[in-house]
């Protein structure tokens, strides 16, 4: 099993609904979570984190976090055009050789057709 | 300004050759990390530097061998380049090395060994 597994897609989404990105991982150690977009040629840019169970809203981007069932998400609604982009789910283990270290899924390209 | 910059962007050089890549960062932070992204756009990380200290070694040749002078830089040396080390390096740094560290992305550096 892959240490985070998410759907590569393509997620194809129509302009002004919400797209609904997820990612599961097997580690239970893990306690911090990133969101990032990449735009192809890019790089990685940070769109959120969270660290406890829930949601967290920042402005159109919602990230939900459920430790007992291993799955984070994030939720972009309004998508626009320019949302478009391969989104990569992180995490972060505690201590040990694993300290500090990003741990990455595939990712999954997200595609917002007008 | 540039908050994590990597020179250069692209490299193309011959099997066999050696090859460095710089990275430096403006935003005051104490760790930096190594990234290598390739063709299926995995990111996977190679090593990362506290303050100067290397704390992270992932399972990578010893043909790598990552150098950071001051705390604001690292390098990346590669001797006798193969063609599996074709693929995009990224360089990140982060306020801390711990679990709660936001990692920024510089702009990658597109290395193709021919």
């Amino acid at each position: 099993q892959k240490e985070v597994e998410q759907n590569s897609g393509p997620l194809s989404v129509p302009e002004g609904a919400i797209a609904s990105l997820n990612c599961t991982y097997s580690d239970r150690g893990s306690q911090s979570f990133f969101w990032y977009r990449q735009y192809s040629g890019k790089s990685p840019e940070l769109i959120m984190f969270i660290y406890s169970n829930g949601d967290k809203e920042d402005g159109r981007f919602t990230a939900q976090l459920n430790k007992a069932s291993q799955y984070v998400s994030l939720l972009i609604r309004d998508s626009q055009p320019s949302d478009s982009a391969t989104y990569l789910c992180a995490l972060s283990n505690a201590g040990g050789t694993s300290y500090g270290k990003l741990t990455f899924g595939q990712g999954t390209i997200l595609t917002v057709h007008p | 300004d540039t908050a994590v910059s990597q020179t250069p962007k692209y490299l193309v050089t011959q099997m066999g050759n050696d090859k460095s890549i710089k990275c430096e960062q403006n935003l005051g932070h104490d760790t930096m990390y190594w990234y290598k992204q390739d063709s299926k756009k995995f990111l996977k990380i190679m090593f990362s530097y506290n303050n100067k200290e290397l704390i992270i070694n992932e399972t990578v040749p010893n043909r790598f061998s990552p150098k950071s002078p001051d705390k604001a830089h690292l390098n990346l040396h590669i001797n006798s380049l193969e063609l599996g080390d074709s693929a995009v390096y990224f360089c990140a740094s982060s306020q801390a090395g711990g679990i709660y560290n936001e990692q920024f992305f510089g702009p990658g550096t597109r290395l193709t060994v021919l």
